[in-house]
């Protein structure tokens, strides 16, 4: 039930691009992207409401594809300050919209000199 | 304050004792929700406030856990006779539309509970 990221853990260098992938195996209504600091707040990136929809923040950009129930996060040029763990998060059809987030397994990215 | 606002920060008790851990979210923000985090895993949902109405408490684990909302701004979850296993991170996160739908969460730093 809860959605599939992957990879689990990725290891870049600063200047290099990754894509997180995140599946679901039920219907999707949106999705949310957080990324989360160890002891700190999962902080928002963005929200995707329509399939097909991408949407940009900085160097950090996301599409959503609602048939294949799946969403990725591109991140480009990768910086230091990107490296923690980073959420999807999924709100389902249930003929209408849910209020709560169910969240993914995680990708934990780690960003080096 | 900007953010939201969770304390303790920390919480250590010994198994058996009741906790009270409170939500203080960003002012306006009409829903609430509260996640628990487990060690190296992603936030699950608890329960979900709409003003002072709890609108879906599926996600509490067992009726030891409570938590409530009654002005519609600060809330408080609680744990009775706790347990080892609920051990974890207790998150809270506040949106500014009614239905929750949609919108950024916006997250508190957690509180982090340890039963001995």
């Amino acid at each position: 039930q809860q959605p599939v990221q992957s990879p689990q853990a990725v290891i870049l260098r600063e200047g290099e691009d990754a894509v997180i992938n995140c599946s679901s195996s039920k219907a999707l209504y949106s999705v949310h992207w957080y990324r989360q600091k160890h002891g700190e707040a999962p902080v928002f990136l963005m929200i995707l409401l329509k399939g097909g929809e991408q949407k940009g923040h900085e160097k950090i950009s996301a599409s959503f594809n609602e048939k294949k129930q799946q969403s990725s996060l591109y991140l480009t040029a990768s910086q230091l300050s990107y490296s923690g763990t980073y959420f999807c998060g999924t709100e389902r059809r249930n003929g209408g919209a849910t209020n709560k987030l169910i969240f993914g397994t995680g990708t934990l990215l780690a960003v080096q000199p | 304050g900007a953010g939201v606002s969770q304390s303790p920060r920390y919480k250590v008790a010994k198994r058996g004792q009741d906790v009270a851990l409170r939500c203080d979210p960003i002012s306006g923000h009409v829903s609430l929700f509260w996640y628990q985090q487990a060690l190296g895993q992603g936030p699950e949902f608890l329960t979900y406030f709409q003003n002072e109405a709890q609108l879906d408490k599926s996600g509490l684990p067992s009726d030891r856990f409570f938590a409530e909302r009654p002005e519609g701004s600060v809330s408080t979850l609680k744990i009775q006779r706790t347990q080892q296993e609920d051990s974890a991170v207790y998150l809270c996160a506040s949106s500014w539309r009614g239905t929750g739908v949609n919108q950024p969460q916006h997250f508190g730093d957690g509180t982090r509970l340890s039963i001995l």
